[in-house]
């Protein structure tokens, strides 16, 4: 099966710039996604990147795509207490649009 | 208004109880997901709907039967669980079609203990 992995724990002081970062399999993926999840909340999505881009920016969030190593990354610049949540990198598959799967999720904790 | 509405919020259930956890969107999106997700892991596709016929299943024990009435709705019927099937359930929509980036709209899920 394809496995998204992502370190578990990221902790940045508030003001800071924090980097997530996600490694995947699926080489036929069409879009890469990245989720917020606050505790005991659903999963809200907070960007994509099409395939064959290599950089998006909206806001203070910058996603890097490096498709030849697979690897995705996102930035978040000036890290505040409410961005204090688990972040899930998620891929789609060529062989079903639909079918999205979930990294592991990187828990960012963001001190005052 | 971009809101998936799902009911009820907590569930306590036994094993040879029949349930139902229910989805609402009016966004006219015509996919709707179910996934699973267990406590410190990502959500896990279960099912999936396009044009409320069921175009996924994730090899899904049958005590989990999905329904989709209609194009707002996606109903998820729960019959002689086990405690193992106590997660946190989510729901999804999406636009549908060709070349579209499926970005998907998340409910604020219901939390399932079987005892």
């Amino acid at each position: 099966g394809e496995d998204v992995e992502q370190s578990l724990f990221l902790s940045v002081r508030e003001g800071d710039s924090s980097v997530i970062n996600c490694t995947y399999t699926d080489s036929s993926s069409t879009y890469l996604y990245w989720y917020k999840q606050e505790p005991g909340a659903g999963l809200q999505l907070l960007t994509y990147i099409f395939s064959n881009m290599d950089m998006k920016q909206d806001q203070r969030l910058t996603v890097l795509l490096n498709k030849k190593d697979k690897h995705l990354s996102l930035r978040i610049a000036d890290t505040q207490t409410g961005d204090s949540a688990i972040y899930f990198c998620a891929e789609n598959h060529r062989g079903g649009y639909q079918k999205v799967t979930f990294g592991t999720g990187t828990k960012l904790q963001v001190i005052p | 208004d971009t809101e998936v509405t799902q009911t009820p919020k907590h569930l306590v259930m036994g094993m040879t109880n029949k349930k139902s956890l229910k989805c609402e969107q009016h966004m006219g999106h015509r996919a709707m997901y179910w996934y699973k997700q267990k406590a410190k892991k990502p959500p896990e596709l279960m099912f999936v709907y396009s044009y409320e016929k069921l175009s996924i299943n994730e090899s899904v024990p049958s005590r989990f039967s999905p329904e989709c009435p209609n194009s707002s709705l996606l109903n998820l019927h729960l019959h002689a669980l086990q405690p193992e099937d106590s997660a946190l359930y989510l729901c999804a929509s999406s636009q549908e079609g060709t070349g579209i980036p499926y970005e998907q709209y998340f409910g604020p899920g219901t939390r399932l203990t079987v005892t």
